[in-house]
């Protein structure tokens, strides 16, 4: 158990709704990373907040927002879906922001779109 | 730009040695990451090199060469249990994300 608790395990939508994914990092991490693994792409970077700031952006499409909130939890909305958007989205959670610190990774959500 | 090769596959039996290879390309350079992932699960940090050099934490070791763009983890006496794939990340040029390759499933056998 790494500590980081996502909701749901399991979503199921279908093409042109909206879903919030929602992330707890482990107590005492600052930075909150969302990542999207699907069969083809593999891991992909989507966005990162550490302590309530954007602090940096992947290939995350205009679709998708994320926030972190003040007790540091954090959400993605992704909105007007698409079937390409059926995936497994993870989160990941780090002490701070410092380049040798090993992200956490939670145990996912798994988008299907139908 | 940044690229990541892994092989895609790799068997091995029981109580064999296994080295899974990763080179890459990157504009910058923050360290290098090994994490495991069982299928359907979360990925687990394994290791993390930054420097040239060695890193053993018992039965699994990491390998890194800057100059080379090439790191290699080293997985001994496998187990059953150490059928997953296996990732290598490298910090984007930023320090923040980590950048994954696709990826190597790894099949142990007995």
């Amino acid at each position: 158990d790494s500590g980081v608790t996502q909701t749901p395990k399991h979503l199921i939508t279908a093409t042109g709704q909206r879903v919030t994914l929602r992330c707890s990092p482990r107590s005492g991490d600052l930075s909150v990373y969302w990542y999207q693994q699907s069969l083809d792409q593999g891991l992909q970077f989507l966005i990162h907040y550490y302590n309530g700031e954007e602090r940096a952006k992947g290939n995350i499409l205009e679709r998708f927002s994320a926030q972190q909130f003040p007790d540091l939890h954090s959400e993605l909305n992704l909105s007007s879906l698409e079937l390409g958007d059926s995936a497994l989205y993870f989160c990941a959670s780090s002490v701070g922001a410092g380049v040798d610190q090993p992200q956490h990774f939670g145990d996912g959500t798994r988008l299907s779109i139908l | 730009g940044q690229n990541i090769d892994q092989p895609t596959e790799m068997t091995a039996t029981e109580g064999a040695i296994v080295q899974i290879n990763c080179t890459y390309q990157t504009s910058g350079f923050n360290g290098l990451f090994w994490y495991q992932q069982h299928a359907g699960e979360a990925p687990t940090f394994l290791s993390y090199n930054v420097l040239d050099g060695l890193e053993e934490k018992g039965r699994f070791s990491s390998f890194l060469s800057r100059s080379k763009g090439y790191s290699y983890l080293l997985l001994k006496e496998l187990q059953m249990k150490d059928s997953a794939s296996y990732l290598c990340a490298v910090k984007n040029q930023a320090g923040t994300a980590l950048i994954f390759g696709k990826g190597t499933t790894l099949s142990v056998s007995s």
